[in-house]
């Protein structure tokens, strides 16, 4: 098992560009999470997803998009990318009867 | 709003010496997670702690909960080089309308010197 994939590892944008980050699990877990790592700032959740089709916003939803069209797959857009969106992005998974979620390897991007 | 604080946010220690990193959260909750982070890394679980009281133990690394007062500490004992990282705690509100999203600490930059 791969366990939680994310795709680019490393990404350089201009400003007003956009971009879209994936996620993929391969352990049928029901919850996935998208987060952004700031300096000094922890973990802050941008939308999850609970299921095939459905998401939430998190704490720090504007400028994202989300989709979840497949189980197994969590999309995160950035419509127009701002500097402020510069961070590490992490995805993260947990099944419904799991309590640990389960990170991915982190995508680090940076606007210019 | 769930607010979770870790102190400190920097220790930089000698090997051999022990300590603590102190994690507190504003609203009841019984469910708190460790993880340690190396640069450049994702996160890797700790510690899963899940009822007041708890208590785990692994290595050099002792992690306990304490719901009432709102805190959770990871004792280092006799720490060695290896153990330099960044340590975050995160707290899960439980209930059916949670879905396991998790509020975390700024995280503590842990420096461990000969």
């Amino acid at each position: 098992n791969a366990g939680v994939t994310q795709t680019p590892k490393f990404r350089v944008l201009k400003t007003g560009q956009s971009m879209t980050l994936l996620c993929a699990q391969d352990m049928n877990h029901e919850y996935m999470y998208w987060y952004r790592q700031d300096p000094g700032m922890g973990l802050r959740l941008i939308h999850y997803s609970v299921g095939e089709g459905t998401t939430a916003k998190g704490e720090v939803p504007d400028g994202y998009n989300v989709s979840r069209l497949k189980k197994q797959n969590f999309l995160l857009g950035l419509e127009s990318a701002a500097p402020s969106q510069t961070s590490v992005y992490f995805c993260a998974s947990k099944g419904v009867s799991y309590n640990e979620q389960f990170f991915g390897p982190g995508t680090r991007l940076t606007v210019l | 709003e769930l607010k979770v604080e870790q102190n400190p946010l920097f220790l930089s220690m000698q090997e051999g010496k022990n300590y603590t990193i102190y994690c507190n959260y504003s609203t009841t909750s019984d469910r708190l997670y460790w993880y340690r982070q190396d640069p450049g890394k994702s996160l890797e679980s700790l510690f899963v702690l899940l009822s007041n009281g708890a208590v785990k133990q692994e290595g050099r690394l002792m992690a306990s909960l304490d719901t009432k007062a709102r805190l959770s500490t990871l004792h280092i004992t006799a720490a060695v080089h290896d153990l330099s990282a960044t340590y975050f705690c995160a707290v899960d509100i439980p209930g059916g309308t949670s879905y396991g999203k998790l509020t975390f600490g700024q995280g503590t930059i842990l420096t461990v010197h000969p």
